[in-house]
Formats: structure tokens, sequence, C-alpha cells
């Protein structure tokens, strides 16, 4: 069975580091782009910005880009959001999924569970 | 970025209702359209991809169509284990970019 699992729920204060994972298996990990999506309290699905597992080559949405970093690590599976200093407004739930194509038109397919980040002093 | 307005926002409807979702996007876009279903607490799931195309295991009763501009998700016949809120995306551009979400609820 294809699944990603992403790491535990987080609370931190604003201005601390944090980086999350998610682990996929039951298929190459190094075949399949992966991306990251942000869903605020109550509202609805972002797009954050894409990997490249076996190259590590990255794209990131203008809203995103410079404020997180996405990396993988294709010998244990993994792909990572990092944020080198918190702020309140990155409380959200975030959400990891594998790309998918279909003559080469991408979906996402499947989701990680998510990881409710909370960061408040 | 290309923009997907999605139609209605909410809609209250009963079991066996048929239920239509539009999706359209700000330029266009082929068929680089995917249909989401979230139920609360938990990951959205795809049910539709490349605006038509089944996913597996994903119930009969929903169809996805259109091209270029105008999408739309079509559930025939509503079910309880329906009621969720749902998101289109648009995939054609290298920023992907969802619709707003439709909270199918109970009348």
């Amino acid at each position: 069975e294809v699944q990603l699992v992403q790491s535990g729920a987080e609370v931190k204060e604003p201005g601390e580091s944090l980086r999350i994972s998610c682990k996929g298996s039951g298929y190459n990990f190094s075949n399949y782009w992966i991306t990251w999506v942000r869903q605020m309290p109550g509202k609805g699905l972002e797009w954050m910005g894409r990997i490249d597992p076996s190259d590590s080559d990255t794209h990131y949405s203008p809203s995103f880009q410079g404020h997180v970093t996405i990396s993988a690590d294709k010998s244990i599976s993994t792909a990572y959001l990092h944020w080198s200093s918190l702020k309140a407004s990155d409380s959200a739930m975030y959400y990891c999924a594998r790309i998918r194509r279909y003559s080469s038109i991408p979906w996402f397919d499947p989701w990680g569970q998510g990881t409710l980040v909370t960061v408040s002093s | 970025d290309i923009q997907m307005t999605q139609s209605p926002s909410s809609l209250s409807a009963s079991v066996g209702d048929r239920v239509t979702i539009t999706c359209r996007a700000s330029q266009s876009i082929s068929s680089y359209v995917n249909w989401y279903q979230q139920k609360p607490g938990k990951a959205p799931k795809v049910l539709i991809y490349a605006a038509s195309s089944f996913q597996s295991g994903v119930p009969l009763r929903f169809s996805g169509s259109g091209s270029g501009t105008v999408f739309t998700l079509t559930i025939s016949s509503l079910q309880p284990e329906d009621f969720a809120t749902y998101y289109c995306q648009q995939s054609y551009s290298a920023r992907s970019t969802f619709g707003g979400g439709t909270r199918v609820e109970i009348k």
C-alpha cells in the first residue's frame, strides 16, 4: 500500500525553528515528486511547493518562497518542510502529498495524514 | 497565478439529490483540473483527475467534466457519506492553485 506518514503535532514559540517530516512507503520514493499544502484553521487549501526527491530540485509558491524550505532524503524516503523562524501566522495544518501524472497532467495522491503546527507565545 | 473560482461556496442537499459544483479558471487550462473531497479532520483525497478520469475506488456516482475554463463535479445521487467539502485544483501551471471549496451539508 502506498502511504505517506507525517510527523506528529508541534507546539512552538514565535522565532523558533521547526522541521516536519513526511515518510513514503510502498513505492519507489525517488520516482515521484512530493508536494506540501497548507490549510489554515477553517480555511481552504494552499499549495506551498514541491520537490523532486531524485535530485532535490524544488519549486515554491511565491507566497511561501523564502519563508520555508523543502528538502528530501531519498535514502530514507523522507521529505521535510522547514522553518528557520516561525510566526504565529504559520499556525496551520500541513499536508504532504505524492504527485502522480496522467498524460502529463499532475494530481496529488495519496496525502499524508497532516501535521498540526501551533505557534504561540 | 491562475485563479480558480468555485461555486457555490456551500449548499444544502438531501440524500438522493443530484449535486453539481462548478469551477471556473481565470485562463484556459485544457483538462488540467482535479477534484478532491475532504471530510472534517481528515486529509483530502482525490476523486477525479485530468477533469474526467476516475480515481480507482471512487464511487461511480462522482463524475467530472469540462475543458478550457469551466469544469464541473457532479454527484448523481448524494449519499450520507458524501457530506464533505470539495475542492477543485488546477495543475496546468507549475504553481498549482485550488478553488475556495464547496461545503455540502445535509438539508
